[in-house]
């Protein structure tokens, strides 16, 4: 059965360093998302992108952020200069079309020292 | 703002129980529903879709009351492998492109 996958699995990095989170969605699905969950709370979503562009992002997503489709089947996620405040899980997900529902990898682990 | 509100849990039950738990939501023009599973530090992984005329897979139960704005999720037969934290999700917009909208999640412990 397809599958997103995400790499890395934990990634631990300094304040102020930039990191890149990447993802595989599955094949054939249209749209690409980011989310991600602090500790203990809630899932919340960061970006959605289609046809190669943003459609639409959280307040979360501020400048620090951006993302990228670089080819035909990586999507990441860019932090440029990380802040305590950014460790969290990021989950990347995709879906096919419509309103069906999303399949999520199983997430980078981002802490932030 | 939208939200998707949850019961807090969590629940303990003991094998064989039925436990219910209920999830609202503040916008009415929400379009999708989904009850996702999460198990500790893993990944949000779809249960079931919930339709307007309420749908049944197995041991699992979901109605939706677009008029209350309330949807619910019924388990019976509760076994160990069953805990986790149950995730309402909500699609509240009209395309693809429109996010999903978490609830905070319900924690269900299944107890030999």
């Amino acid at each position: 059965e397809p599958e997103v996958t995400q790499t890395p699995s934990h990634q631990v990095t300094q304040m102020g360093q930039e990191v890149i989170l990447r993802c595989v969605p599955i094949s054939n699905h249209l749209y690409f998302y980011w989310y991600r969950q602090i500790l203990g709370q809630k899932v919340e979503f960061l970006v959605s992108f289609y046809n190669n562009e943003i459609s639409e992002k959280s307040e979360i997503f501020d400048d620090q952020f951006s993302v990228e489709r670089p080819d035909g089947s990586n999507f990441t996620l860019k932090i440029r200069s990380t802040k305590l405040e950014d460790s969290a899980m990021y989950f990347c997900a995709s879906r096919v079309e419509g309103l069906g529902e999303q399949f999520f990898g199983p997430g980078t682990r981002l802490t932030v020292l | 703002r939208k939200e998707v509100e949850q019961d807090p849990g969590p629940f303990n039950v003991p094998e064989g129980a039925t436990v219910a738990f209920n999830c609202t939501y503040s916008n009415s023009a929400s379009q999708s529903f989904f009850w996702y599973r999460q198990d500790c530090r893993k990944e949000p992984k779809l249960l079931m879709s919930v339709y307007s005329s309420g749908n049944e897979d197995g041991r699992f139960t979901a109605q939706l009351n677009r008029a209350s704005q309330y949807i619910s999720l019924l388990i019976r037969d509760s076994k160990l492998s069953d805990s986790a934290t149950y995730l309402c999700v909500v699609n509240m917009g009209f395309s693809g492109n429109t996010p999903l909208v978490f609830g905070k999640g319900t924690r269900l412990s299944v107890i030999a």
